[in-house]
């Protein structure tokens, strides 16, 4: 069956880094792409962008243009999101997704807390 | 950026009521419009696809419907089971964007 497991929970200092990752099974990695989303505790959903997992090409949305990288390892069917210089408004729950077939990761709470 | 405008932000409801819950985009969609449930602490589960196709595996009391820039999502007959946040989501255009969501409560 399809899945989407992501890494474990992750707490960071203001100014660090965290890398996140998703690993896909089910299915052929790079018939489809994949998408990262922000959720902050309480909050709604806010799209971040999309990876074309056959080209390595990532998408930004404005709000996530600088701090965030999506990358790929394809050869492990894994997608990345890299956030430095982290923020304390970066607290949120962050999940990758395959929009096509409503595939969803479990989701990454990431706590920045001095 | 298209905006998806979603309301009620908090609905109320009996089980067995029929409920209904709307996104207004901001431009034409062309019905790339999918509607999600999601419960407290997990991850966004897919309901409708497009406007109005049912995702495998979800009950027949939803439905959705809509076209242009007006979508509805309708539960025909509410289930204790349905509670949760309903958002929806264009994917017409990028930026991809979705609506603020709707809190769900079972009276």
């Amino acid at each position: 069956q399809i899945q989407l497991v992501q890494s474990g929970p992750e707490l960071k200092k203001p100014g660090e880094s965290v890398k996140i990752s998703c690993k896909a099974s089910g299915y052929t990695f790079t018939d489809y792409a994949m998408h990262w989303v922000k959720q902050a505790p309480g909050k709604g959903l806010k799209w971040m962008g999309w990876i074309n997992t056959y080209t390595g090409k990532p998408t930004y949305a404005d709000d996530f243009k600088g701090r965030f990288v999506f990358s790929l390892e394809a050869s492990a069917s894994t997608a990345n999101l890299q956030i430095s210089n982290l923020k304390n408004e970066d607290t949120a729950t962050y999940f990758c997704a395959r929009v096509s077939g409503g595939y969803w990761g479990q989701g990454v709470m990431v706590t920045v807390s001095s | 950026d298209i905006q998806m405008t979603q309301s009620p932000s908090l609905l109320s409801a009996s089980v067995g009521d029929r409920v209904t819950i709307n996104c207004k985009a901001s431009q034409n969609i062309n019905k790339y419009l999918n509607w999600y449930q999601q419960k407290l602490g997990e991850a966004p589960k897919l309901l409708i696809y497009n406007t109005n196709n049912l995702q495998t595996g979800i009950p027949s009391r939803f439905s959705g419907s809509g076209s242009g820039t007006d979508y509805t999502l309708t539960i025909s007959s509410l289930q204790p089971e349905d509670f949760g946040t309903y958002f929806c989501f264009q994917h017409n255009s990028w930026p991809l964007t979705f609506g603020s969501g709707t809190k769900l409560e079972i009276k």
